[in-house]
C-alpha cells in the first residue's frame, strides 16, 4: 500500500524568506506522480506544482520548487520570497500512473507566513 | 475558471436523512472522484467513477453512499442515512491531463 508523510504539522516562516516544507512517501511502484496542493482557508485544492517520477530534473513554478530524492522517497516543497498569501494549509499527494489515478494525501503542514 | 462546480456550498442536515451532493464538471471528462476531509484531517478518498460505474471505492465508502452521473453531466454523492461523523468538506475531483481538478468543496454539517 501506498503511504505518504508529512512529518511537519505547522511551520512559520517571515515574508520574504525561504521555508521547506518536508513529504516522503512509499510505494514499489516505479511510475507515479508526486504533487503540492494548497489549501487556503477557503479550503479549495489549489495546485501547486507536480513531479512526474521518471523525470531527474526537479520541477519549478516561479517561487517554488521541488527536491525530488526518488531513492530516498522524499519529496520536499521550497518556497523562496514567501508571501503573506502563501498562509495556508500545504498536502503532499500521491498518484500511480496506473488504475483509477487516486489520490493519496499526507496529513497536511499549516504554514504561517509572518509579517 | 474552475473545471469543477460543486453544489451547495454548505449542506446543513438532520442525522438520519438522506443528502445528495453534486458536481458539475465544465468539460468532458471520463474519471470522477470523491474525497472526503474530516475537519482539521488530512483529504481521504471515498471513490473513483469510470465509465459510468464505480472502478475504485475505499473502505470509507460503505453501503451508505452511493454515486452516480444520472443525466451524464452531474454526477452526485448520496449518503443515504447520515451520521455525526458524515460532517466533513467533500471534494468532487476530475481527471484531466495527468491531474486532478478540484471542486471548492461542500460543508455537509450532521445536526
Amino acid at each position: 500500500a501506498q503511504t505518504v508523510t508529512q512529518s511537519q504539522p505547522e511551520m512559520s516562516v517571515q515574508e520574504a524568506e525561504t521555508v521547506t516544507l518536508s513529504c516522503t512517501y512509499d510505494t514499489s511502484e516505479n511510475n507515479y506522480y508526486l504533487f503540492w496542493y494548497k489549501q487556503p482557508p477557503s479550503r479549495q485544492m489549489i495546485l501547486v506544482i507536480r513531479q512526474e517520477a521518471y523525470k531527474q530534473q526537479n520541477a519549478t513554478e516561479n517561487r517554488f520548487s521541488v527536491n525530488f530524492q526518488k531513492a530516498a522517497k522524499s519529496f520536499s516543497l521550497k518556497i523562496s520570497d514567501s508571501q503573506l498569501g502563501d498562509t495556508a494549509m500545504y498536502f503532499c499527494a500521491f498518484t500511480i500512473t496506473s488504475g483509477t489515478y487516486k489520490y493519496i494525501f499526507g496529513t497536511g503542514t499549516r504554514l504561517k507566513v509572518l509579517a | 475558471e474552475p473545471e469543477v462546480t460543486q453544489t451547495p456550498s454548505h449542506q446543513v442536515t438532520q442525522m438520519g436523512q438522506e443528502v445528495i451532493l453534486r458536481c458539475v464538471p465544465i468539460s468532458n471528462h471520463l474519471y470522477f472522484y470523491w474525497y472526503r476531509q474530516i475537519l482539521g484531517q488530512k483529504v481521504e478518498f471515498l471513490v473513483s467513477f469510470y465509465n459510468n460505474e464505480i472502478s475504485e471505492k475505499s473502505e470509507i465508502f460503505d453501503d451508505q453512499f452511493s454515486v452516480e452521473r444520472p443525466d451524464g453531466s452531474n454526477f452526485t454523492l448520496k449518503i443515504r442515512s447520515t451520521k455525526l461523523e458524515d460532517s466533513a468538506m467533500y471534494f468532487c475531483a476530475v481527471f484531466g491531463t495527468d491531474i486532478q481538478y478540484f471542486g471548492a468543496g461542500t460543508r455537509l454539517s450532521v445536526l
